[in-house]
């Protein structure tokens, strides 16, 4: 059974950092690519960014470009986000997903984590 | 690119047929997925590839369209359906979500 884990979270001020870790399990972790997803409080998904299963391709969703880094460690099965010059407006839930992709190219967030939440206040 | 769901909430009765509708603001072919999310919780993929029932999940479920309408199809509501449903396109980046339909069990 596939169980991604994050940890991380927690309160920080306004243009402050944070790195949020996501350890993985279940299934063979260097060959999936995998994905941040963030989910304001009551509010919708928003994909924040994708790594492929060597590192060679990060993509980064606009809000976040430029601030934030995504990378992880295939010896340790583990994935993480670093998060800098933190806002308001990424107060969020930020989720640890395994992407996956049909032959025919669909993306799809096939497996999530629990959450781990970020409050970015003063 | 914008995905648009309607309706933004429905309530509807145990053993009723719902459909929810999400709309591309391009052609993104057959490259939609839904998800389910319940209070608290994470979300569930249900559907991949427009209509392709990810493993495990009810038949009660179904999906279906391509270019730029899609609907997902409850056949018989049960009460364990009560949830948020969001619809996400896997075309290009930025992926994109729909602002989700939240279905109430009368």
């Amino acid at each position: 059974e596939v169980h991604l884990v994050e940890s991380g979270g927690g309160l920080v001020k306004p243009g402050g950092s944070l790195r949020l870790s996501c350890a993985a399990s279940g299934f063979t972790f260097s060959t999936h690519s995998l994905s941040w997803v963030r989910q304001s409080p009551g509010q919708g998904l928003e994909w924040v960014a994708s790594i492929t299963s060597s590192s060679s391709v990060k993509n980064y969703g606009d809000s976040v470009k430029g601030r934030f880094t995504i990378s992880r460690d295939n010896a340790k099965n583990s994935l993480y986000l670093q998060m800098n010059s933190l806002r308001a407006e990424d107060t969020a839930v930020y989720y640890c997903v395994r992407r996956n992709q049909m032959l025919s190219g669909d993306y799809y967030f096939e497996n999530w984590g629990q959450g781990t939440l970020v409050t970015v206040s003063s | 690119m914008q995905m648009t769901q309607s309706p933004s909430s429905l309530s509807a009765s145990v053993g009723d047929r719902v459909t929810f509708t999400c709309r591309a603001s391009q052609n993104i072919l057959t490259y939609l997925n839904w998800y389910q999310q319940k209070p608290g919780k994470a979300p569930d993929l249900l559907i991949y590839g427009a209509s392709t029932l990810q493993t495990g999940v009810p038949s009660r479920f179904s999906g279906s369209g391509s270019g730029t309408d899609f609907t997902l199809t409850i056949s018989s509501l049960q009460p364990e359906d009560s949830a948020t449903y969001f619809c996400q396109q896997g075309y290009s980046t930025p992926y994109t979500f729909g602002q989700g339909t939240k279905l109430e069990i009368k």
